[in-house]
Parts: structure tokens; C-alpha cells; sequence
């Protein structure tokens, strides 16, 4: 299994501004997910974040709106920039477990409240 | 594009049997997972279909169909903890997830 802190829990930011959202795992790992999750809905996957290259963006989101790092194996960081109420939302970061894509871990999620 | 389809809600009164379903249009995957979700919590892992067939896990058994493009979770012996969403999922070097299904259960 894998630990994983995210941070912060939460936060209400001003509209125009940006969030970074941190995720440490408590072990190596090689890719790392990041989820939006509006409430009551499902989770929408932003972008696979692999160590020494850029993140993979699925479609509908872009780097310039959601840049993301990943600096070393047990960490990355999401970035939620020119923030909307449309942003507001759910951010979940997740891994895989020891046994390779069968099964995911997730932080306990980042609440974001866009005013 | 991947799509897995869920009912929205399903109720069932507690120690009974209830079998979520999970249909798809995507191919290319490794297996399906499930995955639980308490309000405010995050997801949790409940099974993994790698193959067709079904999978136990103690109380929650899970199955998966390719040539059908089908699978269910089945829940047994219902506690009220079990209220929850449910997702199904497919794994393909990313997981992709079901539009989830809210499980109520009535005492």
C-alpha cells in the first residue's frame, strides 16, 4: 500500500489567483494521477505525472491551466492557475500500488472553494 | 474515448444481496476495479478483474465480462457502513473512472 499526504485539505481562494496543491507518497513510485471531483460526481482525470518529463494532460485540460511538477519519485505538486468558480471542486492525487496498475491509492483530497 | 456506465442510485435494505453493474465501451484495458467512496472521503479500493470471471473478496465479489463489455460488483450481507458511492474503473496505464453509482440502504 502507499500513504499519501496532500495538502491543503482545503481553501477558499480569490477568483484570478492560483492554488498549488502538494502530494507526498510515502514511497518510490513511478507515475502519479491527478483527479478533479466535482461533488457528487465522478473523478475526471487531469494528468499522469511521471518523474524527469513533462505531465500527460488528458482532454480538456491544459498546462497552462494546471501546471503540474514532479520533482523527484515521491512527490509532485498541481498548480490551479487564474482561478474561476468553475474550479472549484475536488482535487484527489493518487498512485499505484505495489502490484502495478491494478489497484489506486489517493490522498485525501483538496477541497477548493473559488470566490 | 472510454465510457463506463453506471446506475445512479440503488437502494437495498440491510443484510441483503445487491449487484451493481458496470457497463463499457473501451478496449485496450487491463482489468476493471471497483472502488468505494464514503461522503468526504477518498476513493478506496475494493476489487480488480484482470481476467474474465469472478473475484471474492470476503463480503464484495466482483466480475467482469470483456466479450459482453460487462462487469458488476456484488455486495453480500449489507451493513449500513456499506452506504457509499461506487466506481468502477478501467485500468490502462491510467485509471479511468465509471460516472459511479450512490448505494442507499434502508434498515
Amino acid at each position: 500500500s502507499a500513504v499519501i499526504s496532500q495538502k491543503p485539505s482545503r481553501d477558499i481562494c480569490q477568483r484570478g489567483t492560483s492554488l498549488t496543491i502538494q502530494c507526498q507518497v510515502d514511497s518510490q513510485v513511478t507515475m502519479m494521477f491527478w483527479y478533479r471531483q466535482q461533488p457528487g460526481q465522478s473523478l475526471t482525470l487531469i494528468a499522469t505525472a511521471n518523474q524527469g518529463s513533462e505531465a500527460t494532460y488528458e482532454s480538456g485540460f491544459v498546462i497552462d491551466k494546471f501546471p503540474i511538477s514532479r520533482p523527484n519519485l515521491t512527490f509532485s505538486t498541481l498548480t490551479v492557475s487564474n482561478m474561476s468558480p468553475e474550479d472549484s471542486s475536488i482535487y484527489l492525487c493518487s498512485v499505484d500500488g505495489e502490484t502495478g496498475n491494478t489497484e489506486a491509492f489517493f490522498g485525501q483530497g483538496t477541497r477548493l472553494t473559488v470566490v | 474515448g472510454q465510457s463506463l456506465e453506471q446506475p445512479s442510485e440503488v437502494t437495498a435494505v440491510e443484510g441483503a444481496i445487491v449487484q451493481i453493474n458496470c457497463t463499457y465501451q473501451t478496449s485496450g484495458f487491463y482489468g476493471l476495479s471497483w472502488y468505494q467512496q464514503h461522503d468526504g472521503g477518498a476513493p478506496t479500493f475494493l476489487s480488480y478483474n484482470g481476467l474474465d470471471g469472478l473475484e471474492e473478496t470476503g463480503r464484495f465479489s466482483s466480475f467482469l465480462s470483456r466479450s459482453d463489455s460487462y462487469g458488476y460488483l456484488l455486495l453480500q450481507e449489507l451493513q449500513m457502513k456499506d452506504s457509499a458511492s461506487y466506481f468502477c474503473a478501467v485500468n490502462m496505464g491510467k485509471i479511468i473512472f465509471g460516472k459511479g453509482t450512490r448505494l442507499h440502504i434502508l434498515p
